[in-house]
């Protein structure tokens, strides 16, 4: 069953540091979301990307993250200068079709555990 | 208001045996979808049941159903003859819009554990 792949599994990084989190979507789909959850907490959203633009991006997206589509198999999560609180779980999901009839769900990957030293 | 309620601490169940677990929602967008995710402690994301506000039936997958009460506004999650597997956190969600705008917002999440 194909599935989303996000690399790396583990990333631990120096505060004010850049990361790039990287993920494969499954390939027919269409639409791409990033998702984190710091320890212990609910997952949150942080953007929605759809025909090479971002669709929609939450308050925590602000300007230190950018997401790109560099080909027609990986979608990037970069946080330019890491701070402390970025330390979370990242989710890379992807879905075939948004209807709102329909129960195409988002497929989620394994995720990023990113750390911030 | 919050869009997702999950209250309930964490459950317990003896194996082979059934249990629910609540979600209770608010929207005021007449179409929108609700889904359960489980989380083992290895950290994925696991989909496991969808069901739509529009569907007539209560959503079933293998041994998850779906107990759907639209004017309850809750769509809590039933697990039948529990494994010790089904150990794991479980997250209901909610899709509102459409389109692209179709982020989904979760619960805070309920932790099952099953007892042999």
């Amino acid at each position: 069953e194909p599935e989303v792949t996000q690399t790396p599994s583990h990333q631990v990084t120096q505060m004010g540091q850049e990361v790039i989190l990287r993920c494969v979507p499954i390939s027919n789909h269409l639409y791409f979301y990033w998702y984190r959850q710091i320890l212990g907490q609910k997952v949150e959203f942080l953007v929605s990307f759809y025909n090479n633009e971002i669709s929609e991006k939450s308050e925590i997206f602000d300007d230190q993250f950018s997401v790109e589509r560099p080909d027609g198999s990986n979608f990037t999560l970069k946080i330019r200068s890491t701070k402390l609180e970025d330390s979370a779980m990242y989710f890379c999901a992807s879905s075939e079709a948004v209807d709102r009839a329909s129960g195409q769900p988002q497929h989620f990957g394994d995720g990023t555990r990113l750390s911030i030293l | 208001a919050q869009k997702i309620t999950q209250t309930q601490p964490g459950m317990f169940v003896q194996e082979k045996e059934a249990v629910t677990l609540d979600c209770t929602y608010d929207t005021s967008d007449p179409s929108y979808g609700l889904f359960w995710y489980k989380q083992p402690s290895s950290g994925e994301m696991i989909f496991l049941i969808y069901q739509g506000s529009y569907d007539q039936q209560n959503a079933t997958e293998g041994r998850y159903s779906l107990n759907f009460q639209k004017a309850r506004k809750s769509a809590n999650l039933v697990i039948s003859a529990s494994q010790l597997g089904d150990s794991a956190m479980y997250f209901c969600a909610m899709r509102e819009g459409n389109g692209a705008n179709s982020k989904l917002t979760f619960g805070k999440g309920i932790t099952l554990s099953v007892r042999p």
